[in-house]
């Protein structure tokens, strides 16, 4: 069955840097499209970045966009995200999903439980 | 970007109650638009797509209508187990937006 396990969350001060990381199984993970989307605490949800099948697409929210990297290690069937000069308004639960993606369609269809970071001084 | 409103924020029904919820689009998004329930807790979970295509394995009570700029979510007799927060979301174009998601609770 499809699992998403993301780790790397935790405390970190404002200005400072995290790296997520999502481990995939259950699929052919260099087949599909992946993202990550967040969720501050007791709001909704927010898609920040995606990622082509072999990293060739990349798209940003405009809330992360300079600041957030997205990238995939197909050989180990991981998704990563490089998160600095982190804010306040970052904390959150993030969310790695697997995008499917058609000509016709796109949706998040099978999510991992999230990591939550929390930026605080 | 593309401002997707829901309506109601919550709502409280009983057991075997018609559950609505509408979701308006800022912009004409067709029909592309997602469904996902969030149980407390928990990681969202994808119950239709493209506006009224049931997900495999979902419930046949839940459904999904709608195009253009207005959309409804349906659950026709609702269930103890569907207490939850439900979310649309459009993919008409990046950047992809939920709208702020309606609390469905049991009276």
């Amino acid at each position: 069955q499809v699992q998403l396990v993301e780790s790397g969350g935790g405390l970190v001060k404002p200005g400072g840097s995290l790296r997520l990381s999502c481990a995939a199984s259950g699929f052919a993970f260099s087949d599909n499209y992946m993202s990550w989307i967040r969720q501050a605490p007791g709001k909704g949800l927010e898609w920040i970045s995606y990622i082509s099948s072999r990293g060739s697409t990349i798209y940003y929210a405009d809330s992360v966009k300079g600041r957030f990297t997205i990238s995939r290690d197909n050989a180990r069937n991981s998704l990563y995200l490089q998160m600095n000069s982190l804010r306040a308004e970052d904390t959150a639960v993030y969310y790695c999903a697997r995008l499917y993606s058609s000509s016709s369609r796109s949706s998040f269809d099978y999510w991992g439980q999230g990591t939550l970071v929390t930026v605080s001084s | 970007d593309i401002q997707m409103t829901q309506s109601p924020s919550s709502l409280s029904a009983s057991v075997g109650d018609r559950v609505t919820i509408t979701c308006q689009a800022s912009q004409d998004i067709s029909n592309s638009l997602n469904w996902y329930q969030q149980k407390p807790g928990k990681a969202p979970k994808l119950l239709i797509n493209d506006a009224s295509n049931l997900e495999t394995g979902v419930p046949s009570r839940f459904s999904g209508s709608g195009s253009g700029t207005y959309f409804t979510f349906t659950i026709s007799s609702l269930q103890p187990e569907d207490i939850a927060t439900y979310y649309c979301q459009h993919y008409d174009n990046l950047p992809w937006t939920f709208g702020q998601g309606t609390r469905v609770e049991i009276k």
